[in-house]
């Protein structure tokens, strides 16, 4: 059972470029979640997507936006980079459940660097 | 929003050793969980305990929400226990998946 994917593992950036990132969801989960976690800090979450539509989202500007497709992998994209942009961006997915069991598995993680 | 406070900040551990890492969370919650990250970056699920106890190999985990803390006991530590460990806690409501993350507490444990 192939857990939480993420591509590409790292990338490097100029300031002012758009950068996409991509994620999988571990099988059987149609919920993807995305964190961004600058060096010595907790990861903050950006934002939730169920059925395709972004259902949560934390305190970052609208250069953060994202998709989900209706195979529930998901895309981050980041436009107009920023030096503080720089930071791993981690993919969690979960299942949905009206049990309130919402257990959140990350993948490795895209180490993005802005220069 | 919820403030989720972990500690120590930092522990050194001689393997064999034991400790109790805490996580404090100001507000009730929907859900909350204890990861461990390894050096390449890798968020790995330990517990996920809302509330009660729960007991994986030399890991253990107690959460009390009605007094907002959790416990993670790791015992007879050896060396791939190190790396950082994270609360973190899901709100629910209107906040639901939001997954609020604790600093951390960096683990070493030396041979």
């Amino acid at each position: 059972d192939a857990g939480v994917t993420q591509s590409p593992t790292h990338l490097i950036k100029t300031r002012g470029q758009q950068v996409t990132l991509r994620c999988s969801p571990k099988s059987g989960h149609d919920t993807v979640s995305w964190y961004q976690q600058a060096l010595g800090q907790g990861p903050q979450f950006i934002f939730q997507y169920y059925e395709e539509e972004e259902r949560q989202r934390g305190n970052f500007p609208d250069r953060f936006s994202g998709h989900q497709f209706p195979n529930y992998s998901s895309e981050l994209n980041v436009n107009a980079l920023l030096l503080g942009d720089s930071a791993l961006y981690l993919c969690a997915s979960s299942s949905d459940s009206w049990m309130g069991y919402n257990e959140q598995f990350f993948g490795p993680g895209t180490r993005l660097t802005v220069l | 929003g919820i403030q989720v406070e972990q500690s120590p900040p930092d522990l050194i551990l001689q393997e064999g050793a034991n400790s109790t890492l805490r996580c404090n969370f100001s507000d009730s919650v929907n859900n909350l969980q204890w990861f461990h990250q390894n050096p390449w970056g890798q968020l790995i699920n330990l517990f996920y305990i809302p509330s009660g106890t729960k007991q994986n190999g030399r890991l253990s985990a107690t959460t009390v929400a009605t007094e907002r803390y959790s416990l993670l006991y790791i015992s007879s530590s050896q060396t791939t226990d190190s790396g950082v460990y994270f609360c973190a806690v899901d709100p629910g409501e209107d906040s639901w998946g939001k997954l609020q993350f604790g600093a951390g507490t960096q683990v070493v444990v030396t041979p």
